[in-house]
Order: structure tokens, then sequence, then C-alpha cells
């Protein structure tokens, strides 16, 4: 079957760096995505990864292991504004995405 | 500006009814989705739509249906076989052979 793994919460401090892994396993993988979502609203995009290594965006990094089913994403020079919830999410088969539950990440002064 | 148009964004309904939510894109892409979010648990997958007149159930489509007369729009119905309907509903889009899935503002539904 499917199955993502991600914490639940962290919570870090404006400034720092923080570590959101992700493990999954899944059969047809085609790809992993981070998205954002602040409460209430629709997830935002912010990384995909579909071949192993990191992957850098501004103060967004993600990292994928295919052969351990594992991911990261990467936060550099925490800002308040990045509280929110974090998906994992892992495309499989033709066409289709499976979530993790979310990390919740707060971000304090 | 291209996008996803979810509306409502709040609803209200009784137990027992129906209700429509609605979705519709100008990104001009083939596949369309809809997500259900329950507080501490993922988007699960109701519907997806790869073409037009063509869906195919999620891993929850049970008391839900839609429909995908046109490729623009995608909307779905909770019918009163859905046990638990109170959900945040969320509509999403894809490009085929595109990466990233671009979601609506959602809909939030409270049945009493």
């Amino acid at each position: 079957g499917q199955n993502i793994d991600q914490p639940t919460e962290m919570t870090a401090t404006e400034g720092a760096i923080v570590q959101i892994n992700c493990t999954y396993q899944t059969s047809g993988f085609n790809g992993l995505f981070w998205y954002q979502q602040h409460a209430g609203e629709a997830p935002t995009f912010l990384s995909y990864n579909v071949l192993d290594g990191l992957e850098e965006k501004g103060r967004f990094s993600s990292f994928l292991s295919r052969s351990k089913g594992y991911s990261y994403l990467l936060l550099k020079e925490l800002q308040m504004k990045d509280s929110a919830s974090y998906l994992c999410a892992v495309g499989y088969n033709t066409d289709k995405l499976i979530f993790g539950t979310g990390t919740r990440l707060q971000v304090f002064p | 500006d291209g996008g996803i148009t979810q509306s409502p964004k709040y609803l209200f309904r009784k137990e027992g009814q129906n209700v429509t939510l609605s979705c519709e894109q100008n990104l001009n892409h083939d596949a369309m989705y809809w997500y259900r979010q329950d507080p501490g648990q993922g988007l699960r997958l109701i519907y997806y739509s790869q073409i037009v007149n063509d869906f195919q159930k999620g891993d929850i489509a049970e008391g839900y249906s839609v429909s995908r007369e046109k490729k623009e729009s995608f909307p779905l119905t909770v019918t009163s076989a859905q046990k638990n309907p109170t959900a945040f509903y969320l509509c999403a889009s894809r490009l085929t052979g595109d990466d990233g899935y671009t979601f609506g503002s959602g809909t939030r539904l409270t049945v009493v």
C-alpha cells in the first residue's frame, strides 16, 4: 500500500534552520512534492524531486533518496511567516498524489 | 490571471441534503482532482479526472459524485449518503506531464 510519514509538529526560532523529514512507501513512484499550507488556505507548491539529490530554491531546499524512501525539506533563515503546515506528497502510478498528514511548524521570535 | 476558483468558501447544509461544490480553472489543465482534508489527517483523494467526460474514483469516493462535461469545470456533489461530510474540500488541477498541482482556495463545508 501507499504510506507517508512525517512528524506532526515542530518548533524553531526565527533566523534558525529547520529540517522536516518525510519517509514514504509507494509503488510506481514518480516524484515527491513539498507544499506549504497556512491554516484555512490552499496548499502552495514549494518543490518537486524526481531524482536523488538536493534541489535548492532560495531559503528552501529539498532532498530525495529514492533507495531509502526518504526526503527532507530544509528551511533556512526562518521567518515568522514560515509558520505553517508542510505537506509531503508522493506521486504514484500515472497521475495520482498521496499526501502525508503534514508537519505543523511554529516559528518563535 | 489564470487559476482555480472554488466557490463558495464556506457552505452550510442540513443533514440529508445534497450539496454541490464548484471548481473552475482557466489554466487549460487536463487533469482535475478533488481532495478532502480533515484535522490531523492528510489530504485524501475523492475523485479525479484526466480528460473530459471521464473520471475515476479515488480512495474515499463513497457518498460523492462528480462530472466533467467541460475541461474547465469539475463540480463535486456531496450526497446524503456521505456519513461524515463536514470537512475542508480542495480542488486541484494539473497539466499532464507537468510537475505541479495547482490548488483552489478550498470550500469549508459544515453539515448541521
